[in-house]
């Protein structure tokens, strides 16, 4: 079946260094999109990406999707404290309705 | 509008027994999904109702089983209870008429001892 790859699994970086996560899926991807968990949370929705090659951004953040879509990335620039948390991909695969999540990039942020 | 609602959030459990977790989605929402979280195994799906009927199925034993009522409201249970199954049970829902965005309860927390 599907699936989804995430690395790293985690990340400490020093506040205002820049952050970034991966992730590759073993089909082509219909969609894919991105969640956060803060700890002792639960995963919140960020973006959703579609199209072949898409970039969008938030802010800070900076999401990607690649050109084959099958893989994605998030990248922060400047992480802040607030960033803590895990960071999820999840895709649905083409022609499937599941949504399949990666296991997450946990990212720390030393002030 | 009120958010994923899960109860009960905490509740610890002995091994053999059974359990059963509620989540009422949000309002207008007919998909719900739930979702085991362990730190070992990440976010891994359990199984997708809609519209009262099962429609996709992850890949767990056949002790975890869940259904749906006409409300949308949702239960999901697991029998004969064992030491691998404590986790954070979570349910989404997610309107099919507007895409796959998922939104998340916070959860139910068991604990099997």
């Amino acid at each position: 079946g599907q699936q989804v790859m995430q690395i790293p699994q985690y990340q400490h970086v020093q506040e205002g260094e820049d952050f970034t996560t991966y992730c590759n899926s073993s089909t082509t991807l219909s969609n894919i999109q991105w969640y956060k968990q803060r700890p002792g949370g639960h995963p919140v929705f960020l973006i959703q990406l579609v199209k072949s090659g898409e970039v969008k951004k938030q802010k800070r953040l900076t999401f990607q999707f690649g050109e084959a879509k099958k893989n994605s990335s998030l990248h922060i620039t400047a992480t802040q404290t607030t960033d803590v948390g895990t960071y999820f991909c999840a895709g649905i695969g083409v022609g499937s309705e599941k949504l399949v999540f990666g296991k997450g990039t946990k990212l720390t942020v030393n002030p | 509008k009120a958010g994923v609602t899960q109860t009960p959030r905490y509740l610890i459990k002995t091994r053999g027994q059974q359990v059963t977790l509620s989540c009422s989605p949000i309002s207008g929402h007919r998909s719900v999904s739930w979702y085991q979280q362990t730190p070992g195994q990440g976010l891994q799906f359990l199984f997708e109702y809609f519209s009262e009927t099962q429609r996709n199925k992850g890949n767990f034993p056949g002790r975890f089983s869940g259904r749906q009522f006409s409300n949308s409201r949702s239960e999901m249970n697991v029998s004969t209870l064992e030491l691998g199954d404590s986790a954070l049970y979570l349910c989404a829902s997610r309107d099919v008429r507007s895409g796959n965005t998922i939104y998340f309860g916070e959860g139910s927390w068991l604990t099997v001892v």
